[in-house]
């Protein structure tokens, strides 16, 4: 079975940018979750949704960044305009919704602004 | 408030030995998850346990064991025999469950532990 497929893997953009990441949940997952990864704060959670709509967006940084899920398949995590301090690790993940549910990640977008 | 700490921030041992990473959690719910995951140098996210607050049993799979102990509020995570292909950032997690609401994954900074030949 696939995973949580990212892309792209690696992201080198300047400041300014326009950057989308996108992400395609585990078929038959109705929670998706986007997160971010830096030294300096760790792992992150951005956004979840579930069953397409969004339920917490209250880690989304500034309004720069918004993320869609148009369908059951398919989500994006946009920022625009992009900054330096953007670089990181972008993780999207999926789970089925419980708190009992394992969450299954992807292998991250590597971001990097110049 | 909800809260992981992983207090060891790097580890290393040599080929062969035990080793012990620590995670201690805070929570107010009585039903609640605890979960590690594994990040190998390529950077992918690998669930490797998930135990809910009501179970204390112990945990063995293969070389690598878990002791949930609620009194102290602590998930430990034991690598028996340690291998180089263990080296990696290992994060324990926590999901709530409060009043019909749940949170979502809580993470720990992580430990990385590194194992030299």
């Amino acid at each position: 079975d696939a995973g949580v497929i990212q892309s792209p893997r690696h992201e080198v953009t300047e400041m300014g940018q326009e950057v989308t990441l996108r992400c395609k949940p585990i078929s038959g997952h109705n929670s998706l979750f986007w997160y971010r990864q830096t030294m300096m704060r760790g792992l992150e959670l951005l956004i979840y949704f579930n069953n397409n709509v969004p339920i917490d967006d209250s880690g989304m940084p500034e309004d720069r960044f918004s993320a869609k899920m148009p369908n059951a398949s398919f989500s994006t995590l946009k920022i625009q305009p992009s900054e330096p301090r953007d670089s990181a690790v972008y993780f999207c993940a999926s789970s089925l919704t419980g708190a009992a549910r394992i969450t299954f990640f992807g292998q991250g977008t590597r971001l990097t602004v110049v | 408030a909800q809260k992981v700490t992983q207090a060891q921030t790097e580890i290393s041992v040599v080929e062969k030995e035990d080793v012990t990473l620590d995670c201690v959690y805070e929570t107010r719910d009585t039903t609640y998850y605890l979960f590690w995951y594994k990040q190998p140098p390529s950077g992918e996210l690998v669930f490797l346990i998930r135990r809910n607050s009501f179970d204390e049993q112990n945990e063995i799979s293969g070389r690598y064991s878990w002791n949930f102990q609620k009194s102290t509020s602590s998930f430990n995570f034991t690598i028996t025999a340690s291998q180089v292909v263990d080296s990696a950032v290992y994060f324990c997690a926590l999901i709530w469950w409060y009043g019909g609401s749940q949170g979502n994954l809580i993470f720990g900074k992580g430990t990385k532990l590194s194992v030299k030949p």
